[in-house]
């Protein structure tokens, strides 16, 4: 069974400063997924990696995906208030299956 | 597009009752998938469909859950009895197979509330 980890569960930072969020899983993948989810709303699709060493940016923040490692980070360049929010990893099983089974969530607080 | 739609946004039932739930993906997906997202449990995947066939429904906790997709463009949810246990935000997300992405596109949610 797929299982996949997240730390730190919850992680509060100033503003303005770098911090990186983990995502282990346990079994092989091809894709990993980034979300980001607001207090009462939906689930926003941030980043979408399908290969080893893939690496996509988007303003202050990066993913990156390491296969071998099983491993992805989310990094958080110079942090800003809107940035504050839950963010999940979600893995894929594999190739044609479309289930993926999501981290337990981090939920960052950015503080002026 | 208009995304994903979800209806109700609120439910507020007494235990015992019929909860339908309802979702409409983005036209041209053909993937549907239902979760449920409570603080003790997480995001759940519950049942996906794929050309509105169940691929998957390992992650319905029981009989008193069912789902269908009669079309392309509609799917409900259902529970029946409903109990206290099954408060949640449910969410509804797509998808279509545009080369390897799967990526799925998630509806606003139906805050379901059993008492």
């Amino acid at each position: 069974e797929l299982k996949v980890e997240q730390n730190p569960l919850f992680l509060s930072m100033q503003e303005g400063k770098n911090y990186t969020i983990y995502c282990n899983y346990s079994t092989t993948s091809d894709r990993l997924y980034w979300y980001r989810q607001d207090p009462g709303k939906s689930l926003e699709s941030l980043f979408v990696l399908l290969s080893n060493g893939a690496v996509k940016q988007e303003g202050r923040l990066m993913a990156s995906l390491d296969t071998k490692a099983r491993l992805s980070t989310l990094h958080i360049t110079a942090a800003v208030h809107d940035l504050s929010a839950t963010y999940f990893c979600a893995v894929g099983t594999s190739f044609g299956n479309e289930k993926l089974t999501f981290g337990t969530g981090t939920r960052l607080t950015i503080i002026p | 597009d208009a995304g994903v739609i979800q209806s109700p946004r609120h439910e507020v039932t007494e235990m015992g009752q019929e909860v339908t739930l309802r979702c409409k993906p983005i036209s041209g997906h053909n993937s549907l998938f239902w979760y449920r997202q409570t603080m003790m449990r997480g995001l759940e995947l519950l049942i996906y469909f794929n050309n509105n066939v169940p691929i998957d429904d390992s992650g319905m906790p029981e009989d008193r859950f069912s789902a269908k997709m009669p079309n392309a463009s509609f799917s409900t949810l259902k529970i029946q009895p409903s109990e206290p246990r099954d408060s949640a935000v449910y969410f509804c997300a797509s998808s279509s197979r545009t080369g390897s992405s799967y990526e799925q596109y998630f509806g606003p949610g139906t805050r379901l509330t059993v008492t």
